[in-house]
């Protein structure tokens, strides 16, 4: 059974800093992963998406890379603004998205 | 473009009782899901429809939750009964891949329902 984990589970910065969000997964076999946004409230907003086969993918500010045979993925946000101040999820998909718990970022003005 | 649309955003319902709800995918999506997600974690997947068939609904409590998804377009989730636990907010997705090879393409959420029973 897939299981994904996210380190920290909270995480709390000034505005600036440059940061890095980690998860990691136990069942290497994925097609992909994906970084999703959740604002209180509100749905998940799609970041980026890795295919199995890529190491890294970049969207602005942010960089995602995959190491697969290691069951590691990190989120890299650039110069934190108080905007980005939201729950990080990471979710694997091998056949289905198996979601971890989410990391809520606060960035401090 | 217009993105998943769901209602109602909010329901509160005593124990026992019966609710639904409803979501209108992405136009052109054949992909639809439903997840559950409860406080504090990650949203877990009830139910995957590509176009009106089931794909995958090995983790929905069948004796009291059902889904359709009617003409391959919208779908409606019911809990009947209703038991404590079920508080959580229902995440409706669509996405345009036929997910038999697995979710290789971008998910789109809806702003989710949230159920509160007392």
């Amino acid at each position: 059974k897939q299981e994904v984990t996210q380190i920290p589970a909270a995480l709390s910065v000034p505005e600036g800093e440059n940061l890095v969000l980690n998860c990691s997964f136990t069942d290497s076999a994925i097609y992909n992963l994906q970084w999703f946004r959740q604002d209180p409230g509100k749905g998940l907003t799609s970041l980026l998406l890795i295919q199995s086969s890529q190491r890294e993918q970049t969207s602005g500010r942010l960089n995602a890379s995959l190491d697969k045979s290691s069951g590691r993925s990190t989120l890299y946000i650039a110069a934190s603004q108080p905007g980005d101040s939201a729950t990080y999820l990471c979710a694997v998909s091998n056949y289905k998205l198996t979601f971890g718990k989410g990391t809520l970022l606060t960035v401090n003005p | 473009e217009a993105g998943v649309a769901q209602s109602p955003r909010y329901k509160i319902i005593e124990k026992r009782q019966s609710v639904a709800f409803w979501c209108n995918p992405i136009s052109g999506h054949a992909t639809l899901y439903w997840y559950q997600q409860i406080l504090g974690q990650g949203p877990k997947l009830l139910i995957q429809f590509q176009n009106n068939g089931v794909v995958d609904d090995s983790q929905l409590p069948k004796d009291r939750f059902s889904a359709e998804r009617l003409k391959g377009v919208d779908s409606t989730l019911k809990i009947q009964p209703a038991k404590l636990e079920d508080s959580a907010v229902y995440l409706c997705a669509s996405s345009l891949d036929l997910g038999d090879r697995g979710s290789t393409d971008t998910q789109y959420f809806g702003p989710g329902t949230r159920l509160t029973v007392l």
